[in-house]
């Protein structure tokens, strides 16, 4: 089975900088995706990992590391619009579908 | 492009009443999915379908049928609607991975239709 975890909720202060981790667990592994998604909009991509390292677009970074099943999200200067929740999906091998987590739910602060 | 489409955007039914939702897509995109989304469990995958004529079941398929009988379009069914079938329902699109398997096939999500059951 597949099991992916991520916190539920955090907060920041604007300009600062913020770690969103997820974890997971798959039968086999071919990439993870984090979306953004604000408060009654659809979800939108933010990026896509599936060698291990970092991943840079821009305030946005992705990191994965396949060995320890783990990713994080990282956002710098951190602005008002951020405030969204973060959704980490798995896709694993052999198949186009992706296993969401629940959803981090990040509110930034002036 | 109007990208992904979802229509109705709301909509209230009685239990045990069908309706259809309709998702279309401008992308020329293979892949189409069905997504739940309710709170604090995530995005769900209910059916999704790989090209026209084809479908699959999700995660949690039960009480829901599918239809791709358009390349642009796919159709979610519920024939007696529950009150457990309260949700955010999305449609998303994709395009095919390329032939070594590692492509970022992102999808694309439209905007979504709150559907309620009383």
């Amino acid at each position: 089975g597949q099991n992916i975890d991520q916190p539920t909720e955090m907060t920041a202060t604007e300009g600062a900088i913020v770690q969103i981790n997820c974890t997971y667990q798959t039968s086999g592994f071919n990439g993870l995706f984090w979306y953004q998604q604000h408060a009654g909009e659809a979800p939108t991509f933010l990026s896509y990992n599936v060698l291990d390292g970092l991943e840079e677009k821009g305030r946005f970074s992705s990191f994965l590391s396949r060995s320890k099943g783990y990713s994080y999200l990282l956002l710098k200067e951190l602005q008002m619009k951020d405030s969204a929740s973060y959704l980490c999906a798995v896709r694993s091998l052999g198949t186009d579908k992706l296993i969401f987590g629940t959803g981090t739910r990040l509110q930034v602060f002036p | 492009n109007a990208g992904v489409t979802q229509t109705p955007k709301f909509r209230v039914l009685k239990t045990g009443q069908s309706m259809t939702l309709l998702c279309a897509q401008d992308m020329n995109h293979e892949y189409m999915y069905w997504y739940r989304q309710d709170p604090g469990m995530g995005l769900r995958l209910i059916h999704y379908s790989v090209g026209e004529g084809t479908t699959a079941k999700g995660e949690v398929p039960d009480g829901y049928n599918v239809s791709r009988l358009k390349k642009q379009n796919f159709l979610l069914g519920l024939e007696s609607a529950a009150p457990s079938q309260t949700s955010v329902y999305f449609c998303a699109s994709s395009y095919r991975r390329g032939l070594a398997g590692l492509g970022d096939n992102e999808q694309f999500f439209g905007p979504g239709t709150r559907l309620t059951v009383l």
